[in-house]
């Protein structure tokens, strides 16, 4: 059973829209929640969410967490074809490493011009 | 900082062959990852290492599967033998101690196995 579910699990939307990605998750003792954009070939860090509410925002990409419902999730405004990607939701245990994360499947992301 | 490396990029065999995929950490982080991509069940942990040492190895799938770290700067992930379903693409990463910093976890580019 996955821990970590994602959705939708593709997306296809024209330049200059807003996407929302959402990211639930069943983990025992929450440490972490992180997104991760994937285009061809190794995933990179996005963001790293620990509290609830509070919003982290990168440029045009933006990310809360609400702990107590078990969610996230991940805005692009202003989409650009260079967002196009697999963008990746996983969480971290409390008591192991930082990087030893859940993954869930994705969100296929496609921004046509 | 040259990132984790490595080798080879993609890795196609018959079935029945020996694996061995390739990995180095970033220096100075102390604990390595093994992890496994499909289109069916995403990214999944095999294995991780802290300071050389098989912490966890229950996301290795079979007795098929090895991974060994020598030392602070080498893996190793092998498969043998090889059988078709093994066929993904197989990613190394490296953390510093407890993930400190805004990156927690650096992926490396990965190698993509095709077994026929």
């Amino acid at each position: 059973e996955d821990k970590v579910v994602q959705s939708p699990l593709s997306l296809v939307v024209h330049e200059g829209d807003t996407v929302t990605l959402n990211c639930s998750y069943e983990v025992t003792n929450f440490r972490s929640l992180l997104w991760y954009k994937q285009e061809k070939k190794a995933p990179t860090f996005l963001f790293m969410l620990t509290s609830s509410g509070i919003e982290k925002k990168s440029g045009r990409l933006s990310s809360i967490l609400d702990k107590k419902e078990l969610f996230s999730i991940l805005n692009i405004t202003a989409t650009q074809t260079g967002d196009s990607a697999i963008y990746l939701c996983a969480t971290a245990d409390r008591g192991s490493t930082l990087g030893r994360l859940y993954f869930g499947r994705g969100t296929q992301l496609t921004v046509w011009p | 900082d040259a990132g984790v490396i490595q080798s080879p990029r993609h890795e196609v065999t018959e079935m029945g062959q020996e694996v061995t995929l390739r990995c180095k950490p970033i220096s100075g982080h102390d604990y390595l990852f093994w992890y496994r991509q499909t289109m069916m069940r995403g990214l999944e942990l095999l294995i991780y290492f802290n300071n050389n040492v098989p912490i966890d190895d229950s996301g290795m799938p079979e007795d098929r599967f090895s991974a060994k770290m020598p030392n602070a700067s080498f893996s190793t992930l092998k498969i043998q033998p090889s059988e078709p379903r093994d066929s993904a693409v197989y990613f190394c990463a490296s953390s510093l101690a407890e993930g400190q910093g805004d990156s927690p976890l650096h992926f490396g580019n990965g190698t993509r196995l095709t077994v026929t």
